[in-house]
């Protein structure tokens, strides 16, 4: 069975500060999927980035970086010079590869709320 | 409208009225999606169709029935919730098996 774990339940950061959240998963496939969503106050869960199990290269997009390490099961996400439109709940998630309908099932962490004070 | 959209964005019922809630993509997606998010409690997939036929259903009760009447709409029919059916409920849209799910902005539904 997948699992999917985040350990912080809430960061609180000062503007401008860099934050990692972690994420840890669990599963008995060699063909997964990875992915992290960010939940404003609003609710709409918000895609930010797939990663496929074959491709371990890290990722940035602006401010936003995720490490990937196969060897220790993580994807980490990293926000650079955080701002206060960074608060929000932020969760990873993850879905098999195989055929069957198996994929189509994203297994979320519990999500991390970050807090980002002026 | 773009992405994915779902009426109404807020809803309170009694435990003895029927409603629905509405899902509608704009996306060209042909997979659907219900999940249930409550308060501390990692999201749970509820339902899922791929070309209008559902092909997960995760033991939930018979007082939520969905409905997919073509590949961009979804429908969420309640009858006789209960109060701990309380929740926000998100719909999403994905092409293809694998594909990356797009979620609406949820449905608040408070159930007294």
């Amino acid at each position: 069975a997948q699992k999917v774990t985040q350990a912080q339940t809430e960061i609180s950061v000062v503007e401008k500060e860099d934050v990692t959240l972690d994420c840890v998963y669990e599963t008995r496939d060699t063909t997964y999927y990875l992915f992290w969503y960010k939940q404003p106050p609003s609710g709409e869960l918000v895609f930010l980035i797939r990663r496929n199990s074959f491709d371990e290269q890290n990722e940035i997009s602006g401010r936003y970086s995720w490490n990937f390490q196969k060897s220790t099961s993580s994807f980490n996400f990293t926000i650079t010079a955080s701002q206060v439109v960074d608060s929000a709940v932020y969760f990873c998630a993850l879905s098999e590869g195989g055929s069957g309908g198996s994929n189509y099932k994203l297994t979320f962490g519990k999500g991390t709320l970050l807090t980002v004070n002026p | 409208e773009t992405g994915v959209t779902q009426t109404p964005r807020h809803l309170v019922m009694g435990m003895t009225n029927k409603k629905s809630l509405k899902c509608e993509q704009h996306l060209g997606h042909n997979a659907m999606y219900w999940y249930k998010q409550s308060a501390k409690k990692p999201l749970e997939l509820m339902f899922v169709y791929s070309l209008e036929e559902r092909v997960e259903n995760n033991s939930v009760p018979s007082r939520f029935s969905p409905e997919c009447p073509n590949s961009s709409h979804l429908f969420l029919h309640l009858h006789t919730l209960q109060p701990e059916d309380s929740a926000l409920y998100l719909c999403a849209s994905s092409q293809g098996e694998g594909g990356t799910q797009y979620f609406g902005p949820g449905t608040r539904l408070l159930v007294l």
